[in-house]
């Protein structure tokens, strides 16, 4: 069974930084893309950064520069690290699994979420 | 980037009956790039489409996707009371766009 268990959501104020993990078990990590996928209170899911399985990373125009995805396969586990954080990257943050390696953003499995709050 | 309208905001419909759920692009969607989402309150989302019509693994065939270019839609042949949610479309070219939702709601 697919599991993305993620960790890190805070409350955090605005120009601060905060660093999400998510953990991955039931499939073979590191031959699958991942991407991180968020949506704020009330509002459309938004995708805000990928990592192939070979380790290329995307952004979401709305992060980049601010956010870096990264990941390691020998824990399973994928990370994203937020910095110069706004009011508006209020969200909760899915932790997704892609259903191929590269280049086909569809988000085959989600975690649970974890909440990120920017506010002073 | 890609615009999805996703028609009508909110469904009412009494389980066994037929839903039908459109998405529509503000220009084509290439190689039919376009997924379904179905979202429940405090939950993550699930995949049910891909591919505008290929089932995601564990999909109940009652789920069915079609369409292509800037036209497509979601049917549910007969609704389950499971199956009242909150459902996105969402375009897999760069960048991926998602659409604001359809709720189906219980009659």
């Amino acid at each position: 069974e697919v599991q993305l268990l993620e960790s890190g959501g805070a409350m955090v104020q605005p120009g601060g930084s905060l660093s999400l993990s998510c953990a991955a078990s039931g499939f073979t990590f590191s031959t699958y893309a991942m991407s991180w996928v968020r949506q704020a209170p009330g509002k459309r899911l938004e995708w805000v950064s990928g990592i192939s399985s070979d380790g290329r990373t995307y952004y979401a125009d709305s992060v980049k520069g601010r956010f870096t995805i990264s990941r390691d396969n020998s824990k399973n586990t994928l990370f994203v690290q937020m910095s110069s954080l706004r009011a508006e990257d209020t969200a909760t943050y899915y932790c997704t699994k892609e259903i191929g390696a590269i280049g086909t953003p569809v988000f085959e499995y989600w975690g649970q979420g974890s909440l990120v709050t920017v506010s002073s | 980037e890609i615009v999805l309208t996703q028609s009508p905001g909110t469904l009412s419909l009494s389980p066994g009956e037929r839903a039908t759920l459109s998405c529509r692009a503000s220009e084509s969607v290439s190689r039919n790039y376009l997924a379904w989402y179905q979202q429940k309150p405090g939950q993550a989302p699930r995949l049910l489409i891909y591919g505008a019509s290929s089932r995601a693994t564990g999909i109940p065939d009652r789920f069915s996707g079609s369409g292509s270019a800037t036209d497509f839609t979601l049917t549910i042949s007969r609704l389950e009371p499971e199956d009242f949610a909150v459902y996105y479309c969402q375009q897999y070219n760069t960048p991926n766009t998602f659409g604001l939702g359809t709720k189906l709601e219980m009659k």
